[in-house]
């Protein structure tokens, strides 16, 4: 059983441009949510999907979109990148209804020169 | 504004000894408390979780203490070993769909 999966592992990109990022859930699970990570510190909320819509949001602004797809993979888009998005980008996933532990994949690093 | 505050930022640990790392959160609707170990380079994966209607919860080496008055609780990892050097999270969440996490603690077990 694969988990958490997300691609690619790393992404260097110039600021201005545009970047979109994958994850494929843990086999079950139907929610999916994302992560930023800067370094030295604990993972940041960046917003949630559940039945391809977007079910909760953390302070992230509008340069930061998702999508998911009918099969629950789920994708993460950055707009206009600025230095500040370099991170680790943390896919994590879950069943949205009954109450679980949320498991992480691997991440992706950006980084925006 | 930090949801769950985490200390010490590292912490140094002879083999064998025992790691202790505190967190702390202000949400009393919290109800769900996990901890993450992370390796450089990889995701957090979750170690040991914790409900607030129990004290204590023990899993191998690792147990959580949780003082729901002081909305305190922390990971105690008993006869620390090297390969427990990794950097340690500890996360609060009120419906297992978003979490918040510490800053995070770097263990580090000297031989």
């Amino acid at each position: 059983d694969a988990g958490v999966t997300q691609s690619p592992t790393h992404l260097i990109k110039t600021r201005g441009q545009q970047v979109t990022l994958r994850c494929s859930p843990k086999s079950g699970h139907d929610t999916v949510s994302w992560y930023q990570q800067a370094l030295g510190q604990g993972p940041q909320f960046i917003f949630q999907y559940y039945e391809e819509e977007e079910r909760q949001r953390g302070n992230f602004p509008d340069r930061f979109s998702g999508h998911q797809f009918p099969n629950y993979s789920s994708e993460l888009n950055v707009n206009a990148l600025l230095l500040g998005d370099s991170a680790l980008y943390l896919c994590a996933s879950s069943w949205y209804i009954g109450g679980t532990e949320a498991f992480f994949g691997q991440g992706t690093r950006l980084t925006v020169v | 504004q930090q949801q769950v505050k985490q200390s010490p930022q590292s912490l140094i640990v002879q083999k064998g000894g025992i790691s202790i790392i505190n967190c702390a959160y202000e949400n009393t609707a919290f109800d769900y408390f996990p901890w993450y170990q992370q390796f450089p380079g990889k995701g957090p994966a979750l170690l040991i979780a914790i409900r607030p209607d129990v004290s204590e919860k023990k899993e191998g080496r690792f147990t959580i203490s949780f003082n729901k008055s002081a909305k305190q609780f922390s990971l105690h990892i008993m006869d620390s070993q090297p390969g427990d050097s990794a950097t340690y999270f500890c996360a609060a969440s009120d419906n297992f769909n978003k979490f918040y996490f510490g800053s995070g603690t770097k263990l580090n077990v000297k031989p």
